[in-house]
C-alpha cells in the first residue's frame, strides 16, 4: 500500500460527458502528480501540483483539468470525454518535487462508451 | 515521438536466472533514470534509480546500468524469483518536472 489513495476505482461513461476523478497523497506529501494510461501505451505525464498550485504541464489536453486542494487532495476533470480517453489514470504524490520517489495510487480506470 | 524505449514488449525467464530489461532514450539532456514495477490492479511502485554521474546502481538483487554514450539503461534481476513477474517501465527525466516513462516490458518468471 503507497499510501496515496484513489476514487473511484472504476467508471464508465458516456461520450460528451464530465467525470471528476480523485486522489488523496500520501501523509505529509506536497507533490501531486496525474498520469494517464492508454493500452499499449507508457504513463504519459499529464499536470503536477505542488503545494496547491500547478507546477508543472505535460500532455495534458485542454478539455481536462485539474486543481489541489488547501487538504492537499487533488481533482481531475475530464470534460466533453471521448472515446480516446478511455485509460487508467494514476496519481502519484512526493514530498516536495520531482526528483524524488514518486508513490502511485492503484489507478482509475475510466471507460468511455 | 517516443523519447524512452522499451522495444520488449514481454520477457520470459526460468527462476533463479538473471533477468535484463532493457531501455533505450533519445534525449542525451536526461540525468536520472528510474524502474518502477507494476503489479496488476496496482500502481506502480518505484524499484531503483540511477543519476548520470554513476554508471551503475545495486540495490539487492536488483541493479541498474546505464551507458550514457549508447543512451541505453538496463535492469539486472538476480535471482530471478516468480515474485518479480510484474511489468517494469523505465523512466527518465531532465532535471525538470517531468519523467518520461517507457511502454513497459512483461516479465514473466517461470517456476
Amino acid at each position: 500500500d503507497s499510501g496515496v489513495t484513489q476514487t473511484p476505482k472504476h467508471l464508465i461513461t458516456a461520450t460528451g460527458q464530465r467525470v471528476t476523478l480523485r486522489c488523496s497523497p500520501r501523509s505529509g506529501d506536497l507533490s501531486v502528480y496525474w498520469y494517464q494510461q492508454s493500452l499499449d501505451q507508457g504513463l504519459q505525464f499529464l499536470i503536477q501540483y505542488y503545494n496547491g498550485e500547478e507546477r508543472a504541464k505535460g500532455n495534458i489536453l485542454e478539455r481536462f483539468s485539474a486543481q489541489q486542494f488547501p487538504d492537499l487532495h487533488s481533482e481531475l476533470n475530464l470534460s466533453s470525454l471521448e472515446l480516446g480517453d478511455s485509460a487508467l489514470y494514476f496519481c502519484a504524490s512526493s514530498a516536495r518535487d520531482f526528483g524524488e520517489t514518486q508513490y502511485f495510487g492503484p489507478g482509475t480506470r475510466l471507460l468511455v462508451l | 515521438d517516443q523519447q524512452v524505449k522499451q522495444n520488449s514488449p514481454s520477457l520470459s525467464v526460468q527462476e533463479g536466472r538473471i533477468s535484463i530489461l532493457n531501455c533505450d532514450y533519445t534525449n542525451s539532456m536526461f540525468d536520472y533514470f528510474l524502474w518502477y514495477k507494476k503489479y496488476p490492479a496496482e500502481g506502480p511502485t518505484f524499484l531503483i534509480s540511477i543519476s548520470s554521474i554513476k554508471d551503475k546502481n545495486e540495490d539487492g538483487r536488483f541493479t541498474v546500468f546505464l551507458n550514457k554514450s549508447a543512451k541505453h539503461l538496463s535492469l539486472h534481476i538476480v535471482p530471478s524469483q516468480p515474485g518479480d513477474s510484474a511489468v517494469y517501465f523505465c523512466a527518465a527525466s531532465e532535471r525538470t518536472y517531468k519523467y518520461i516513462f517507457g511502454t513497459g516490458t512483461r516479465l514473466k518468471v517461470l517456476a
